[in-house]
């Protein structure tokens, strides 16, 4: 069966820190994967997505930045963090393109003081 | 442009009573529609989804949803809510390629005793 793996849980960084959340997909062959972000109360926001190694898209110009190393391996980078950074990340992995179910991992949450 | 609509911020029901979540869409073509659920601190878990065919869905967990065009409607229902049905409920429509989810802002489920 397939997982997704997300880590840290937990992050706290001060401002002006660089980041990096890893996300890694188990039992299933080259997915697209997600980054997601979801402010305190707030619904969630498409981020950047992969349909294969080293192809990234971005939904919204922002501070991050997101790779793919790998087939099963997605990374959210920051050079240097913002408060408006903070926030609870989600990623998240599908196959196909015809409006195939996502699978969400457990989330980090970012703390940016 | 596509967008989901989830009017309730917050809904308060007791225990057994019925529930009725709201979602409205935004999409042009025959939507892809879905129902999450997130308990504190975790992540999303699929409750159900619409695609084509049979406008009531059913779901995990006793629930349904029922897709109706002409409202552009997907709203879901649970007929006896138990108490650990409290959570944050999230609808989204899968919107252009590649399976990219559209999510309302949520609505957040208290369960009285």
């Amino acid at each position: 069966s397939q997982t997704i793996h997300q880590w840290p849980a937990t992050l706290v960084q001060p401002v002006g820190s660089p980041l990096s959340l890893e996300c890694t997909v188990e039992g299933t062959s080259n997915p697209n994967l997600y980054w997601y972000r979801q402010a305190a109360g707030r619904g969630l926001q498409l981020l950047f997505y992969s349909v294969g190694i080293g192809q990234i898209s971005s939904e919204v110009p922002q501070n991050l930045s997101a790779s793919r190393p790998q087939d099963r391996q997605f990374i959210l980078s920051s050079k240097k963090l913002l408060l408006s950074d903070s926030g609870f990340y989600l990623c998240a992995w599908s196959v196909g393109g015809g409006g195939e179910t996502q699978y969400f991992g457990p989330g980090t949450r970012l703390l940016v003081l | 442009a596509q967008s989901v609509t989830q009017p309730d911020i917050h809904i308060t029901v007791s225990e057994g009573a019925s529930l009725e979540l709201r979602c409205n869409y935004s999409y042009g073509a025959t939507p892809y529609l879905f129902w999450y659920v997130q308990s504190p601190g975790q992540g999303l878990q699929l409750l159900l989804k619409y695609f084509s065919g049979d406008t009531l869905v059913q779901g995990i967990k006793g629930f349904e949803a029922e897709f109706k065009r002409s409202q552009s409607s997907f709203n879901l229902r649970k007929p006896s809510v138990h108490w650990s049905d409290a959570a944050e409920y999230f609808c989204a429509v899968a919107a252009g390629g590649y399976n990219k989810l559209i999510f309302g802002a949520g609505t957040r489920l208290a369960v009285h005793p």
